[in-house]
């Protein structure tokens, strides 16, 4: 079974504050996903990777910055975190060749 | 641009009843469409997935969806609901490359005893 675990399943911190956010999965997948889920939204990608070192950005980068230095950890990063990034952040991974991306439990975030 | 809809926010139905969730996708090629599930606190978890081919697709849970591609659709459905089914269920469809996802906004399904 493919396994996306996220470090915490809740984080409240305060604005101003550096956040990371870190993902590990244990099917030696390329692909890895940061996404954040609102209310009314879905999910919105921020950032994916598709190999070590290599990152692009998604649909809502401003504000995030990401980190590959490992094939199974991706971590999601706020420089300065604001209020409005108060959010579920959910990381998931793919393989290079498949299909389906496999979901961690997400971390709910509050910006104090 | 592509997109997803799912014009349904909230829908109630009651336990034993059929479910029928709307998805409806904007796409230039044939798309890979997907359906995914989310139980309170937790992460997505795959329904189903269609590719190519028969465009009725099983997944699991006893969910189905079917692709037409005239009407622009991929519908989920159940024929009898079971109270563990109250969830918020996600369409998605597979954008470029990098199996990147776009999601629809959800449907919240809550179940009456």
């Amino acid at each position: 079974d493919v396994k996306v675990t996220q470090s915490s399943r809740y984080l409240v911190k305060r604005t101003g504050e550096k956040v990371f956010l870190e993902c590990v999965q244990d099917m030696d997948h390329e692909n890895m996903f940061w996404y954040r889920q609102d209310p009314g939204l879905g999910l919105r990608l921020i950032y994916f990777s598709y190999d070590v070192k290599m990152k692009e950005k998604g649909d809502i980068p401003e504000g995030y910055s990401v980190s590959r230095e490992k094939k199974e950890r991706f971590s999601l990063i706020l420089e300065s975190a604001s209020t409005n990034q108060t959010s579920m952040y959910l990381c998931a991974s793919s393989s290079i060749a498949g299909d389906t991306q496999y979901f961690g439990p997400g971390t709910r975030l509050t910006v104090l | 641009a592509q997109s997803v809809t799912q014009p349904d926010i909230h829908i109630t139905v009651s336990e034993g009843a059929s479910l029928e969730l709307r998805c409806n996708y904007s796409y230039g090629a044939t798309p890979y469409l997907f359906w995914y599930v989310q139980s309170p606190g937790q992460g997505l978890q795959l329904l189903l997935k269609y590719f190519s081919g028969d465009t009725l697709v099983q997944g699991i849970k006893g969910f189905e969806a079917e692709f037409k591609r005239s009407q622009s659709s991929f519908n989920l459905r159940k024929p009898s609901v079971h109270w563990s089914d109250a969830a918020e269920y996600f369409c998605a469809v597979a954008s470029g490359g990098y199996n990147k996802l776009i999601f629809g906004a959800g449907t919240r399904l809550a179940v009456h005893p």
